[in-house]
């Protein structure tokens, strides 16, 4: 089974910090996705990343940026989380080509 | 840029009924269309999904019909079960890996 873990299920942070938010997944895709998931709003693309190294935006990346320096890793990064950016983080992976993506459990971020 | 449109944002079915769930998209040169169900507390789960060059696909229970001239695309889930209950999200593929997710419907199956 694909598996995609997530280094938080819930995390609380203060306005203005660093906060990163970390993604594994074991099945040696190449493709790796963050979304974030608001109420009413569904599931928005923020970054993915089609190789190591490399990113591409997504629909909503303002505020955040992304690292991939090893093929099962992805990171997210708020430099300076702030308050709107209080949400549910999923991570995906997928393989080459029209692949599935499969998901981790999500990470609640509150920012105080 | 790809919109997809998801209706009814909740949906009450007594255990047995049938559940339908719709989609509409924007871009016609979205091709691929998946379902993903999300229980509480897990991240979404890859339930069914079609091609454009297919207008249905059925695994047990659950099918998907989709009508490209029309730009929609439907679940429907037969004979529901409690376990069923979750939050189910269509999307489309507008391009290679990019998925664009409609806001959700959740499904609540009662004994």
């Amino acid at each position: 089974d694909v598996k995609v873990t997530q280094s938080s299920r819930y995390l609380v942070k203060r306005t203005g910090e660093k906060v990163f938010l970390e993604c594994v997944q074991d099945m040696d895709h190449e493709n790796m996705f963050w979304y974030r998931q608001d109420p009413g709003l569904g599931l928005r693309l923020i970054y993915f990343s089609y190789d190591v190294k490399m990113k591409e935006k997504g629909d909503i990346p303002e505020g955040y940026s992304v690292s991939r320096e090893k093929k099962e890793r992805f990171s997210l990064i708020l430099e300076s989380a702030s308050t709107n950016q209080t949400s549910m983080y999923l991570c995906a992976s997928s393989p080459t080509g029209w692949g599935t993506q499969y998901f981790g459990p999500g990470t609640r971020l509150l920012v105080l | 840029g790809e919109n997809v449109e998801q209706h009814p944002s909740t949906l009450s079915v007594q255990e047995g009924d049938s559940a339908v769930i719709k989609c509409t998209y924007s871009d016609s040169a979205s091709n691929y269309f998946p379902w993903y169900k999300q229980e509480l507390g897990k991240g979404p789960q890859l339930i069914i999904d079609i091609r454009s060059n297919v207008g249905e696909k059925k695994d047990q229970r659950i099918a998907v019909t989709l009508n490209k001239t029309a730009k929609h695309f439907s679940l429907h889930i037969t004979e529901t079960q409690p376990e069923d209950s979750a939050v189910y999200f269509c999307a489309a593929s507008p391009r290679f890996q990019k998925l664009v997710f409609g806001t959700g419907t959740r499904l609540l199956v009662s004994p």
